[in-house]
């Protein structure tokens, strides 16, 4: 069965400062992973996927496949960066996401 | 364009009783999926409906069931409700069926309280 972990449940860093949240992954298959944020009082939304290699908000992740990781980094990080961030992995039938837990980044001024 | 709404936004039930939650889908999409997010954690999928029918379905008991209307709109039913059932229900709507494999656009959720 697939799973996601994100071991970090709090991130504190300084405004400026790089920035790295965890995600590791178990899949038998080819995986697709995706990060999504929460801003306070808003709703789940995607941040950015690992097929697209793309850098969103001055974010990126890319996935190793050997260590199983899809860390998301930045390398300045800002006051507005403030969320939840889940890692989800995308699998089954259903195509369905499973997430981990979650990690509070709180970006200090 | 409308995003996802759900209603009713909080609910309160209490131990056996039963709930139904309500979700529109985003203009233009026909699938729907539904997550229960418990305290703490991430959200964890319950099952997904295409065309009206239910397409996978994650760990959890039958008395868990939805149902998709023509309009794509859908409903979460659960049944005897235990405490353990108190989360935030998440409803998440795409465009192109499943095989589309396309972004998932996630609702505001509701939260269920079951004392």
């Amino acid at each position: 069965a697939q799973r996601v972990t994100q071991p970090e449940k709090l991130l504190s860093v300084f405004k400026g400062a790089p920035v790295e949240l965890k995600c590791n992954y178990s899949y038998s298959g080819s995986p697709e992973l995706f990060w999504y944020v929460q801003y306070s009082r808003q709703r789940l939304q995607l941040l950015l996927r690992h097929i697209s290699r793309e850098s969103i908000k001055g974010f990126t992740a890319d996935l190793n496949k050997g260590e199983t990781s899809f860390h998301l980094k930045k390398p300045f990080a800002q006051e507005e960066d403030s969320a939840m961030y889940y890692c989800a992995l995308r699998s089954g039938s259903a195509r369905q996401l499973t997430f981990g837990s979650g990690t509070q980044l709180t970006v200090l001024p | 364009e409308t995003g996802v709404t759900q209603s009713p936004t909080h609910l309160i039930k209490t131990r056996g009783q039963q709930v139904t939650l309500r979700c529109s889908s985003q203009s233009g999409h026909n699938t729907v999926s539904w997550y229960q997010q418990a305290l703490g954690q991430g959200p964890q999928f319950i099952f997904q409906y295409y065309r009206e029918e239910e397409n996978g379905r994650g760990n959890f008991p039958p008395r868990f069931s939805g149902l998709q209307f023509p309009n794509y709109s859908s409903e979460l039913n659960v049944n005897a409700l235990e405490l353990d059932d108190s989360a935030l229900y998440l409803c998440a709507s795409s465009s192109g069926g499943v095989r589309a494999g396309n972004e998932q656009f996630f609702g505001p959720g509701t939260r269920l309280t079951v004392l």
